[in-house]
């Protein structure tokens, strides 16, 4: 089925690792962007893409990077992982147009312990 | 800076009665949209309902309808004729500055449908 892929869908670190989160969508979606999700705080916008090769800082930037080389994927680095970035990661896509449909990944699950 | 704001406690309700989730919005852009989602307890994020600023007319989507009130800048949910499959975490959302803009959602609130 079209759509977003994330994955894993969940993920256990130790302090100090880094790893990547792969999102892909088959859309041909312009827009992509990750957000976490924690207890009692919403979706927060981290990082995200308005098209290959430009990205920008979300609300909660700090401890990530992306890139976005292809239309169709857009991963998330964790380059040195710490216990605060425990929690749900999301990724979304939309056309850019007026299109009011952001498609979610299903979310990866991330513990540092 | 925009903001979404949804302060209802834990709301129940009984099967087959309808519901209103409260959402307030906070933006100073005359073109914005608002969304709201559904998060089941396994987690995946359902689009259920948009609404956009210059409509004319409240959205619906078959039991779902959006309480549009410009003026005092609120966008409640209005969920008819609850069913056990409603029970679920719901989250108001805010995109603004066009339509490459980021959505900014609200913390949420959680849905329970009593039998």
């Amino acid at each position: 089925n079209a759509g977003v892929t994330q994955t894993p869908k969940f993920q256990v670190l130790k302090t100090g690792q880094s790893m990547t989160l792969q999102c892909a969508q088959d859309m041909n979606h312009e827009y992509m962007s990750w957000y976490r999700q924690d207890p009692g705080m919403g979706l927060r916008l981290i990082h995200y893409s308005v098209g290959a090769g430009i990205t920008d800082q979300g609300e909660v930037p700090n401890g990530y990077n992306v890139s976005r080389s292809t239309t169709e994927d857009f991963p998330l680095r964790l380059l040195s992982a710490a216990p605060s970035q425990t929690s749900v990661y999301f990724c979304a896509s939309n056309t850019g147009g007026r299109s009011y449909g952001y498609t979610f990944g299903s979310g990866t699950r991330l513990t540092v312990v | 800076a925009q903001k979404i704001t949804q302060t209802q406690p834990g709301m129940f309700v009984q099967e087959k009665e309808a519901v209103t989730l409260d959402c307030t919005y906070d933006t100073s852009d005359p073109s914005y949209g608002l969304f709201w989602y559904k998060q089941p307890s396994s987690g995946e994020m359902i689009f259920l309902i948009y609404q956009g600023s210059y409509d004319q007319q409240n959205a619906t989507e078959g039991r779902y309808s959006l309480n549009f009130q410009k003026a005092r800048k609120s966008a409640n949910l209005v969920i008819s004729a609850s069913q056990l499959g409603d029970s679920a975490m719901y989250f108001c959302a805010m995109r603004d500055t066009g339509a490459n803009s980021k959505l900014t959602f609200g913390k949420g609130i959680t849905l329970s449908v009593r039998p």
